[in-house]
């Protein structure tokens, strides 16, 4: 089975600063996705960033980044000139490809402060 | 992007009774839905995963005869909560997958629906 750990429950950052969430995972499996995702106060989950494990190059979306490193199994989020609206709680979340299920980790809640 | 709602948004009810919550792909055809429950500043634990046209499959713990899932359209997915308790009272969010998308295991969220059992 696969576990996701997200270490930091909270963290907080300044308005357009720099912040890291952590993620890593563990698996057996080779083939698998890994995904980012924002949940604001409204619930609405939304996805921030995709990184399929087959590429090494790492993905961006604007202000979003990973620093994915697959041997260390980790799956990290950088998200840079922060903005108050990326308050939220952010779940780094495993795919696996055949069985399509996806597993959370606990989250982090996010809070950018003006 | 693909487009998920979930009706109603939030439920009050009795206890004892049952509630029905719908999740609908909109403009895609959702072959697999997945439902999940989530407390207050928790993670999103799944339920069961729904595919259309066939039984669900439900994760450890989750009692399928009270938690009553049926796909019986490639755009519609219903979760009925039989004989509902106060400890029932949670956020349930369902998702589907787009076989179509770019991403084959991305999955759209809905906006939840919020059940609360007196």
């Amino acid at each position: 089975a696969q576990t996701v750990t997200q270490s930091q429950p909270e963290m907080s950052v300044q308005e357009a600063e720099t912040v890291t969430l952590s993620c890593t995972y563990d698996t057996s499996e080779n083939n698998y996705y890994l995904f980012w995702y924002k949940q604001p106060p409204s619930r609405q989950m939304i996805l921030v960033i995709r990184q399929e494990a087959y590429k090494q190059q790492n993905a961006t979306e604007n202000r979003f980044s990973v620093n994915f490193q697959k041997a260390a199994k980790s799956f990290s989020l950088k998200i840079s000139d922060s903005q108050l609206g990326d308050t939220a709680m952010y779940f780094c979340a495993f795919v696996n490809t055949n069985a399509g299920k996806s597993t959370f980790g606990d989250g982090t809640t996010l809070t950018v402060k003006p | 992007g693909a487009v998920v709602s979930q009706h109603p948004s939030w439920v009050i009810c009795k206890s004892g009774t049952s509630v029905k919550i719908e999740c609908r792909s909109l403009d895609f055809q959702a072959t697999t839905m997945f439902w999940y429950r989530q407390f207050p500043k928790q993670s999103l634990m799944l339920m069961a995963t729904s595919n259309e046209g066939s039984k669900a499959t439900y994760e450890q713990g989750v009692e399928k005869d009270k938690f009553l899932i049926n796909h019986a359209s490639l755009t519609l997915s219903t979760l009925t909560v039989t004989s509902a308790h106060p400890e029932d009272s949670s956020f349930y969010i369902c998702s589907a997958r787009d076989p179509t998308s770019g991403s084959g295991n991305e999955q759209f969220f809905g906006p939840g629906t919020r059940l609360t059992v007196l």
